[in-house]
C-alpha cells in the first residue's frame, strides 16, 4: 500500500533533550512538509522541501531542523531550542511544487504527539 | 486579523441533518479552495477541491466559492455519524503556493 508513515506515534521528552520524528512516504512524491497542529489553530508549516538535499524554512522553523538525504524521508528535529514543543505534528508529501499544476494535493501521515514533561 | 477563519464549533446535529461548515479569508488573491477531513488523532485527508468560484458536488458534499465575499463554505446532506470529525477549510493563490489551513470546525454527528 502506498502512503506515508509516520513513527513514533506518541513521544515524551524532557527539557533540554533534541528528539526527532520520522517521516517516510512510498508514493514517490518530490515535496515534503512539516505542520504543527495545536488547538484552535490552523495547521502551521514548519518546514518544506521541494527536491532531496534541498529544504527551505516555514512561517515557525525555530528550534527545528530536518534533513533530506533520501526522496523517501524527511525527518524533523524538535531541539531544546524549541520553547512549546508539546504539540500534534504532522507530515505530509504532494507530486511537487509546479507551476500549472491543477492543484497541490498533499497527503498527510498519521502524525507524531509529542509531550514534553 | 487571521489568513482564514473558521467557527471552531463544536457543532452537533442529530444524523440526516444537513451541515454548513464556512470559513472566511482575508487575501484576494487565493484561488484554490481546499475542504480537508480529520478524524481524531489522524491526519487530514483532502475532501473536495474548487478552483476559483462556483460549487462543486460530490455525493452527499458540495463545496461552495464566494470569492467576491471571500467566503467558502461545505455543505453536507444526510449527515451521517460517520461524518463526525474535524473539518479544515486551506487554500492557496497558485498550485505551487504554501497552502493556508483554517483552525477546523470539530462535527459531531447524533445517531
Amino acid at each position: 500500500d502506498g502512503g506515508i508513515t509516520q513513527s513514533p506515534k506518541y513521544l515524551f521528552r524532557k527539557e533540554g533533550q533534541n528528539v526527532t520524528l520520522s517521516c517516510e512516504q512510498n508514493l514517490n512524491h518530490d515535496a515534503m512538509y512539516w505542520y504543527r497542529q495545536d488547538p484552535g489553530q490552523g495547521l502551521r508549516l514548519i518546514y518544506y522541501s521541494q527536491i532531496v538535499n534541498d529544504f527551505q524554512k516555514g512561517d515557525i522553523a525555530e528550534g527545528y531542523s530536518v534533513s533530506r538525504e533520501k526522496k523517501e524521508s524527511f525527518p524533523l528535529t524538535v531541539t531544546s531550542a524549541q520553547k512549546n514543543p508539546t504539540a500534534f505534528y504532522l507530515c505530509a508529501s504532494s507530486i511537487a511544487l509546479l507551476a500549472g499544476a491543477s492543484y497541490n494535493e498533499q497527503f498527510f501521515g498519521p502524525g507524531t504527539r509529542l509531550t514534553v514533561l | 486579523q487571521k489568513e482564514v477563519e473558521q467557527d471552531p464549533g463544536p457543532l452537533s446535529v442529530p444524523e440526516g441533518a444537513i451541515v454548513s461548515l464556512n470559513c472566511t479569508y482575508s487575501n484576494s488573491a487565493f484561488q484554490y479552495f481546499m475542504w480537508y477531513r480529520q478524524y481524531s488523532r489522524k491526519g487530514p485527508e483532502l475532501l473536495m477541491y474548487t478552483y476559483s468560484s462556483g460549487n462543486k458536488e460530490d455525493g452527499r458534499f458540495t463545496a461552495q466559492v464566494d470569492k467576491s465575499s471571500k467566503y467558502i463554505s461545505l455543505f453536507i446532506r444526510d449527515s451521517q455519524p460517520s461524518d463526525s470529525a474535524t473539518y479544515l477549510c486551506a487554500m492557496c493563490q497558485t498550485s505551487y503556493d504554501k497552502v493556508i489551513f483554517g483552525p477546523g470546525t470539530s462535527l459531531s454527528v447524533i445517531p
